[in-house]
Order: C-alpha cells, then sequence, then structure tokens
C-alpha cells in the first residue's frame, strides 16, 4: 500500500541536542508537510515542499530546519531542542497542493524533551 | 484571517446514538472543507470532504454537507460505533491562502458500549 511513512515513532532527546526526524512516501506526491501537534491541539503546520521549493511558516522558530533531499524523504531537523518541542510531529503529503487536495497523513514522531 | 470553529469536546455517547459535531468556518474566498479523525496513537486520516456549496461528503456512515449561506460544515452519523471513538478535527483549505489546512481545535469523542 502506497503510504507515509515516519520514523521513530517515539524519540526522546535531551535539552538542547539536536535531532532529527524522517519522513518517507511511496505516494510520489509533490508536496511534503511537516506538522507540530501538541497535547489536545490542532495540528500546527511548521513549513512545507513543493517539490524542491521551501515554504516556511512566518511564526516558525529558526531551531526548525528541514531538508528534502528527493521526493520520497523529507527530514526535519531541531538544533536545540527546548522542552517545549515536546509534541508530537506530523508528516503529511498532497499530491499538487491544491485547495481540493486531501493530505496524506504519517502516524506522527512523538518527541520527549528530557 | 480564515478560522475554523467546532464544538469542544468531550462528547460521550452510548453505541447506536447519533452523533453531531459542529463546525463553522470563516474564510475570504470559497474553501474546501474536510473532516479528518484522528485514533488514539495515530496521525490523522481524512474522513470526508467537499469542494463547494451543497456538496455532500460521506464515508464510513458519517455525512457532512457544506453550507456556504451559514457557513457550515456539520458532521453527522446516525448509529455510532465504540470504533469511532477519536478526534476529529475540522478545518479548510483555501486557494488565496496557499491551499494550507487552516483545522479546528478538535472534538474528542466517547462511544461506550
Amino acid at each position: 500500500d502506497a503510504m507515509v511513512i515516519q520514523n521513530p515513532r517515539y524519540q526522546v532527546t535531551q535539552f538542547g541536542k539536536p535531532v532529527t526526524l524522517s519522513c518517507s512516501q511511496t505516494l510520489n506526491h509533490n508536496v511534503m508537510y511537516w506538522y507540530q501537534q501538541k497535547s489536545s491541539q490542532a495540528p500546527k503546520l511548521l513549513f512545507h515542499y513543493y517539490d524542491k521549493d521551501f515554504n516556511n511558516e512566518a511564526d516558525t522558530p529558526d531551531n526548525f530546519q528541514s531538508r528534502r533531499p528527493n521526493t520520497s524523504f523529507c527530514f526535519l531537523d531541531i538544533r536545540s531542542p527546548g522542552l517545549g518541542d515536546a509534541a508530537m510531529y506530523l508528516c503529511a503529503t498532497s499530491r499538487d497542493g491544491t485547495s481540493i487536495d486531501e493530505q496524506y497523513f504519517g502516524p506522527g514522531t512523538r518527541l520527549t524533551v528530557t | 484571517g480564515d478560522s475554523v470553529t467546532q464544538m469542544e469536546g468531550p462528547v460521550t455517547l452510548s453505541e447506536e446514538a447519533f452523533l453531531t459535531i459542529n463546525c463553522t468556518y470563516t474564510a475570504t474566498g470559497y474553501p474546501s472543507l474536510f473532516w479528518y479523525v484522528q485514533y488514539p496513537g495515530e496521525g490523522l486520516q481524512l474522513l470526508l470532504k467537499a469542494t463547494k456549496a451543497d456538496d455532500k461528503g460521506s464515508n464510513k456512515g458519517f455525512e457532512a454537507t457544506y453550507r456556504k449561506e451559514t457557513t457550515s460544515f456539520h458532521l453527522e452519523k446516525g448509529s455510532v460505533q465504540v470504533s469511532d471513538s477519536a478526534v476529529y478535527f475540522c478545518a479548510l483549505s483555501e486557494a488565496a491562502r496557499g491551499n494550507k489546512l487552516t483545522f479546528g481545535g478538535g472534538t474528542r469523542v466517547l462511544v461506550k458500549p
């Protein structure tokens, strides 16, 4: 089945220690998104790639970076995680990023910062 | 700017009860509307969508109708099951705002046997 895969499902990192979360997709979609979801809240878009074009949200902290080396993979780098960065991180894809396009979500990576 | 407001939960129901989750939106243009569902410990899954006024989206016994006159997209199911226990998110996407999803706050639904 075509899908969005996130690894690892659970990640523990120390305060200030860089961490990378990964996402891969077999859907061959053009657009990949990263969301942050804190407990009992709606997902918050951090940034997205349309093909190789990176689009950052205005309120995404500089601490969060992303890489998309090819169509299938996208990475979220947190350079110096703080306690407030503990959250579920969701990767999603869409075919063309139009308003009628649905987004396909991965299962998420739950990040704990100690 | 765009916004989505949905009823706060938790909503607790007995099996086979009728479920309604209200959702209203504010948008500058003509958005597409979505309902996503999130089961415990998982990512979001699209439940249904509607892309223009008066469209009805339906899936797995759930329905929602795009009502432009009342800017609403209420989710309904006639007979819920325990397996419908989840968090439900209403969302919109609008071309004028880069097709980004704007989510409501989510509604937790708990169905008891």
